[in-house]
C-alpha cells in the first residue's frame, strides 16, 4: 500500500526566503506526482504535476522535482511571499492508467512572515 | 461550469440520518473522483468514476457509503445511517482523462454529524 509522508508538518519562514518542501513515498511504481495548495476552508489547487518519466516541472517561482528510485519529491519556492502561506500537499498517482487515484500526504502548513 | 461545484457547502445532520452530497464536474470531464478529508489529514480516496460506471470503489469505508453518476456528469455521494465518525470534508475532483490527468478539485462539502 502506497504511503506518502511530508515532514515537517509546519514551517515558518521570513518573507523573501527560498525554501524546499519535502515529500517521500514508499512505492516507486507511480504514474505521476502532483503538488497542491490548500487555503483554509477551501479546496485544492493544483500547482505542478510531474509525470513518472519526468524529473522536474517549473511554474513561475515554483519548481518541483521527482526522484522515483529514491521515492522522493521536492517543491522549491523561490523568494517566498506572505501570500504563499497555505498548506501544501503532495499526492502520488497510482499506476492504473491515465485516470489514477491519488494518495496524499498530510501536508505541510507554511507560514511566511512579513 | 468554470470549475467543479459541490453542494451543499456545509451539511449538519444527526446521527442515523441519510445525507446526499452533490458534485458537478467541469463540463466535458469524463473522470470524477470523491475523496474524504478529516481534520489535519490529507484527502483519502473513496471512489472514481469513468463515465457512468464506478471504475474503482476500493476506498469506500463500508456499505453505508454509495455513489452514483447516472448520466456521466453530476455525481451524488450517499451516506446512510450517518455516524459521528463520518464528519469530514468531502471533496470531489474531475479530470479530462487525457494527457496529464490533472485533477481539479471543488471546494468540498463539510459534513458534521451530531
Amino acid at each position: 500500500k502506497q504511503e506518502v509522508t511530508q515532514i515537517p508538518a509546519a514551517l515558518s519562514v521570513p518573507e523573501g526566503e527560498n525554501l524546499v518542501l519535502n515529500c517521500s513515498f514508499t512505492d516507486s511504481a507511480i504514474y505521476n506526482l502532483q503538488w497542491f495548495r490548500q487555503d483554509p476552508g477551501k479546496g485544492l489547487t493544483s500547482l505542478l504535476l510531474i509525470q513518472s518519466s519526468q524529473r522536474e516541472q517549473t511554474s513561475g517561482r515554483l519548481n518541483a522535482s521527482l526522484d522515483k528510485s529514491s521515492g522522493r519529491s521536492t517543491l522549491y519556492i523561490a523568494a517566498s511571499q506572505p501570500g504563499d502561506s497555505a498548506t501544501y500537499l503532495c499526492a502520488v498517482g497510482s499506476p492504473t492508467g491515465a485516470n489514477s487515484k491519488l494518495t496524499f500526504g498530510k501536508g505541510i502548513t507554511l507560514s511566511v512572515r512579513p | 461550469g468554470a470549475g467543479v461545484s459541490q453542494t451543499p457547502s456545509n451539511k449538519v445532520t444527526e446521527k442515523g440520518k441519510y445525507v446526499e452530497l452533490r458534485c458537478d464536474p467541469i463540463s466535458g470531464h469524463t473522470a470524477l473522483y470523491w475523496y474524504r478529508q478529516s481534520l489535519g489529514q490529507g484527502p483519502e480516496f473513496l471512489i472514481y468514476f469513468q463515465g457512468t460506471g464506478a471504475a474503482d470503489d476500493s476506498g469506500l469505508p463500508n456499505d453505508r457509503f454509495f455513489a452514483v453518476r447516472p448520466e456521466g456528469s453530476v455525481s451524488t455521494l450517499k451516506i446512510q445511517r450517518t455516524e459521528r465518525g463520518d464528519s469530514a470534508v468531502y471533496l470531489c475532483a474531475s479530470s479530462s482523462g487525457v494527457a496529464k490527468n490533472i485533477q481539479y478539485f471543488g471546494a468540498g462539502t463539510r459534513l458534521s454529524v451530531l
